[in-house]
């Protein structure tokens, strides 16, 4: 069956600027996180969700980050006002629902660049 | 809070020697570990996980791991290394409770098998 899939795989943007990443988790899963990998790094987590509300967002690192999941399934990571220091993979995971003991199954990831 | 910590950042052996990928937590009430696998390109991949009951817990492609609660350790070991076992390698930990589904990372471990 299909997986985790993110889109774009990769964005280039200029400080400043605007960008949304999508996620698309496997179908049925209620769970959803989002979590940053910088260069040298393990991810970190980010976001959250069971179904459509926030449960944790403890991990966002300033209110340029914010993420939606509307009808609990899509969800959607926002960045206002990109900065150099954003840059970094961003993964998305879904779990048929929460709870750590649940695997979380990762996307490949949309690489983010800031120039 | 908990941590992890993955001694080695690199990692090289022979194929067909023994892998050791070290993994020290830290997690003040009782842990949920995993390790995950990251192949060039592609997403995180478990492993194995410890939640409850044996301490040696068995995983895909022939990795084990056993959890030391006096060592505060989860180390990562396969008895004879094969070419396709090169990849990044991360352990995470979590723990039990209502809110707590976040995976927490180590800053992973390089593996490359020397033919």
């Amino acid at each position: 069956g299909a997986g985790v899939s993110q889109t774009p795989s990769n964005k280039v943007t200029e400080k400043g600027k605007y960008v949304e990443l999508r996620c698309d988790p496997i179908s049925g899963h209620t769970a959803l996180y989002w979590y940053r990998q910088s260069l040298g790094q393990g991810p970190e987590f980010l976001i959250y969700f069971q179904g459509t509300g926030a449960a944790d967002d403890s991990g966002l690192p300033n209110d340029r980050f914010f993420a939606v999941r509307p009808e609990g399934s899509v969800s959607t990571l926002k960045i206002q006002r990109t900065e150099r220091g954003d840059s970094a993979v961003y993964l998305c995971a879904s779990s048929l629902m929460g709870g750590a003991i649940n695997e979380q199954f990762f996307g490949p990831g949309t690489r983010l660049t800031v120039l | 809070a908990q941590s992890v910590t993955q001694l080695g950042s690199h990692v090289s052996v022979s194929e067909g020697a023994l892998v050791l990928l070290r993994c020290n937590y830290s997690s003040s009430v009782p842990p949920y570990l995993f390790w995950y696998v990251q192949y060039p390109n592609q997403g995180l991949q478990l492993l194995l996980k410890y939640t409850t009951g044996a301490t040696l817990v068995k995983g895909i492609n022939g990795f084990e791991a056993e959890f030391k609660k006096s060592e505060t350790s989860f180390h990562l070991t396969k008895p004879s290394a094969h070419m396709s076992d090169a990849a990044e390698y991360f352990c995470a930990v979590s723990v039990r409770g209502f809110g707590n589904e976040k995976l927490t990372f180590g800053t992973g471990t390089r593996l490359t098998i020397i033919p």
